[in-house]
């Protein structure tokens, strides 16, 4: 499975948008790239994926380059309950269900 | 539907106990894991079962134990705990093991070992 990249931390003005990045430049063509997110304490939660085309759901928005190299998260108008560690993973069809995370980006947002 | 379930919440052992944590899910996914997770760290794959009958190892399955005879149960055994098996413990259950897709996570077991 491809490596990801993500930065450690990022702090986000409530209300405003959250652009998480995450680069995944060994990426293969039959590589999604999911989006999960884990509240303190809390299980994950599942957030949104895609393979090439640009996806949006009830909670974020996926945005991946055309080269599929990297992606962005966009969380449309952040809030105090969006806080949380944010993990980027790229898995394979045939067994996406072993999730293997990263250190992932921890996003607080302030008001 | 509850979803993921686990019990216990919380428990602390003491080095050689065993016991078993707890995972259901009413969902009628075939697919459900094991995780754990180390503090500042993100999970790492214990156990997985694609079916019942069916489990197999992931990345960290040593000191552990899994079964699957129901579609909705997979507990998991800890045969001898030791302090390295200090970690919160989740269970993850989806429709599918191929495909695409969510899993859906119980809230955790937090286990401390003496």
């Amino acid at each position: 499975d491809a490596k990801t990249t993500q930065p450690p931390s990022m702090d986000c003005a409530e209300g405003r948008a959250a652009n998480l990045p995450c680069n995944h430049s060994t990426i293969s063509g039959n590589e999604y790239v999911y989006w999960y997110r884990q509240i303190h304490s809390q299980g994950p939660q599942y957030i949104i994926h895609g393979l090439k085309n640009n996806e949006t759901n009830e909670m974020a928005s996926l945005i991946i380059t055309e080269d599929r190299k990297s992606s962005t998260l966009i969380l449309p108008h952040a809030t105090l309950r969006d806080t949380a560690v944010y993990y980027c993973i790229v898995k394979t069809t045939d067994s996406w269900g072993k999730l293997q995370f990263g250190a992932g980006t921890q996003v607080v947002v302030t008001p | 539907n509850a979803g993921v379930t686990q019990t216990p919440k919380f428990q602390v052992l003491k080095t050689g106990q065993s016991m078993t944590l707890q995972c259901a899910q009413d969902m009628n996914h075939e697919y459900m894991s094991w995780y754990r997770q180390d503090p500042g760290m993100g999970l790492r794959l214990i156990h997985y079962s694609v079916g019942a009958g069916i489990t197999d190892q992931g990345e960290v399955p040593n000191g552990y134990n899994v079964s699957r005879s129901t579609t909705e149960d997979f507990p998991l055994r800890l045969l001898s705990a030791a302090p390295s098996q200090t970690s919160v413990y989740f269970c993850a259950s989806s429709y599918s093991f191929s495909g695409s897709g969510e899993q859906f996570f119980g809230p955790g077991t937090r286990l401390t070992v003496l």
